[in-house]
């Protein structure tokens, strides 16, 4: 089954509009981390944000939230006043605890985001 | 702070051969993670180095290996390459305690 599904694999937005990137995750580690990344066609991978599963309050990095919903396991990205930079792949990840200081990401497949002027 | 770098950038081999990437990790950094990222599978993991041990490893063949020096530079290699093996091979370092890894801007590997 997969741990990290993005079901939107294209999505379009006006310049300076909000757009709101869908994650969600399957786990049973009740410690786990929640991140996302942004991939330009250079392909390097930028980190945007990180969730805890155990933090209360939704994080926030400028222009980037995470809606968290635990309940529901989903990892919304939410990105305001979208730029024309903004255009790009973006990643959701997660990290599980279970494997104490083992780091290992797992990512979903990607939502390519456009910006239109 | 100088970011993730990883050399070379760009690589042409052909089938059968052998390949090393290098990565050095952003300074102060002592884990670093290999990823291969394909159309077809998306960014899967290879493999996480600390202090010079593999602690963690993706689901590859043995053909792919790595490395981590003293200085937490570290290296891969792939042995007997395949069409398949052609990919954007991903480095990333973050410090031990930290969440969030730093990724370099890969090395795109093409098998001919």
């Amino acid at each position: 089954a997969q741990k990290i599904t993005q079901t939107q694999p294209g999505m379009f937005v006006q310049e300076k509009e909000a757009v709101t990137l869908d994650c969600t995750y399957d786990t049973s580690d009740p410690s786990y981390g929640l991140f996302w990344y942004k991939q330009p066609s250079s392909g390097e991978m930028i980190f945007l944000i990180y969730q805890g599963s155990y933090d209360q309050q939704n994080a926030t990095e400028g222009r980037y939230s995470l809606n968290f919903q635990k309940a529901r396991k989903s990892a919304n990205l939410v990105i305001s006043a979208s730029q024309l930079g903004d255009s790009a792949m973006y990643f959701c990840a997660m990290r599980e605890y279970s494997g104490g200081s083992n780091y290992k990401l797992t990512f979903g497949k990607g939502t390519l985001l456009t910006v239109n002027p | 702070k100088a970011g993730v770098t990883q050399t070379p950038r760009y690589l042409i081999k052909t089938r059968g051969q052998q390949v090393t990437l290098s990565c050095s990790p952003i300074s102060g950094h002592r884990s670093v993670s290999w990823y291969q990222q394909t159309p077809g599978q998306g960014l899967q993991f290879l493999f996480e180095y600390f202090s010079e041990t593999q602690r963690n490893k993706g689901n590859f063949p043995g053909r792919f290996s790595g490395r981590q020096f003293s200085n937490s530079r570290s290296e891969m290699n792939v042995s007997t390459l395949e069409l398949g093996d052609s990919a954007l091979y991903l480095c990333a370092s973050r410090w031990n305690r930290g969440n969030e890894q730093y990724f370099g801007p890969g090395t795109r590997l093409t098998v001919t």
